[in-house]
């Protein structure tokens, strides 16, 4: 059974630095094809792909967002981590996790975490 | 990057209807399209992958057609439980959604 579940801060300051942390259980991010991805959604509004990587360590970053962006993983205890820099009131919402597979003519995001939402605030 | 557009942004069927969703690229997107049903309040799920791939438990009524810029997701006979926002997504380039389809019950 896979799941995934992300955590944040809840709440930050402008110009902070959003760490986020994907916890999933049911596969691993050594499988070849495997790979964990962040999408976020503001509240009432469409969804934004923002990094991937993979279980041979390629990343890949929203270009739009790249310079902002460092997305990583620890393996051995299934997580996958997220920063993002310089945050304003525009990165304020739900940050989900997905299992991706990857390889390939393939990429699709099979797994979703519930999502966890993020704030940026003064 | 593309531009990943949907029609109609809110469509509004009765229940046994046959449903149609479009989602028009940018430029070719070589059938790198994937669609995602999103419920209130819940994660996207994964629908249908690379146009007309019908993802693992997702009821046949759902399918998908397209080629080049134009795709399309069908839902044969509309249940009440696909009320919904529909989101397509493409990955033949950095990976873009669309802004989705509201599906509502007449």
């Amino acid at each position: 059974q896979v799941t995934l579940k992300e955590s944040g801060p809840g709440i930050l300051q402008p110009s902070q630095t959003l760490s986020l942390t994907c916890s999933f259980s049911g596969f691993s991010l050594s499988t070849s094809g495997i790979c964990v991805s962040w999408i976020r959604q503001p509240s009432g509004k469409g969804l934004e792909w923002l990094a991937t990587i993979c279980w041979e360590d390629s990343k890949g970053y929203n270009p739009s967002l790249k310079n902002r962006l460092t997305i990583s993983k620890d393996t051995s205890n299934n997580q996958a981590f997220l920063k993002i820099t310089s945050v304003d009131t525009a990165d304020t919402a739900i940050y989900y996790c997905a299992r991706t597979y990857y390889y390939s003519e393939w990429y699709y995001f099979d797994y979703w975490g519930q999502g966890v939402m993020v704030t940026v605030s003064s | 990057d593309i531009q990943m557009t949907q029609s109609p942004s809110v469509l509004s069927a009765s229940v046994g209807d046959r449903v149609t969703l479009n989602c028009k690229a940018s430029q070719n997107i070589n059938k790198y399209l994937n669609w995602y049903q999103q419920k209130l309040g819940e994660a996207p799920k994964l629908l249908i992958y690379n146009t007309n791939n019908l993802q693992t438990g997702i009821p046949s009524r759902f399918s998908g057609s397209g080629s080049g810029t134009d795709y399309t997701l069908t839902i044969s006979s509309l249940q009440p439980e696909d009320v919904a926002t529909y989101f397509c997504f493409q990955h033949n380039s950095w990976p873009t959604f669309g802004a989705g389809t509201k599906l509502e019950l007449k």
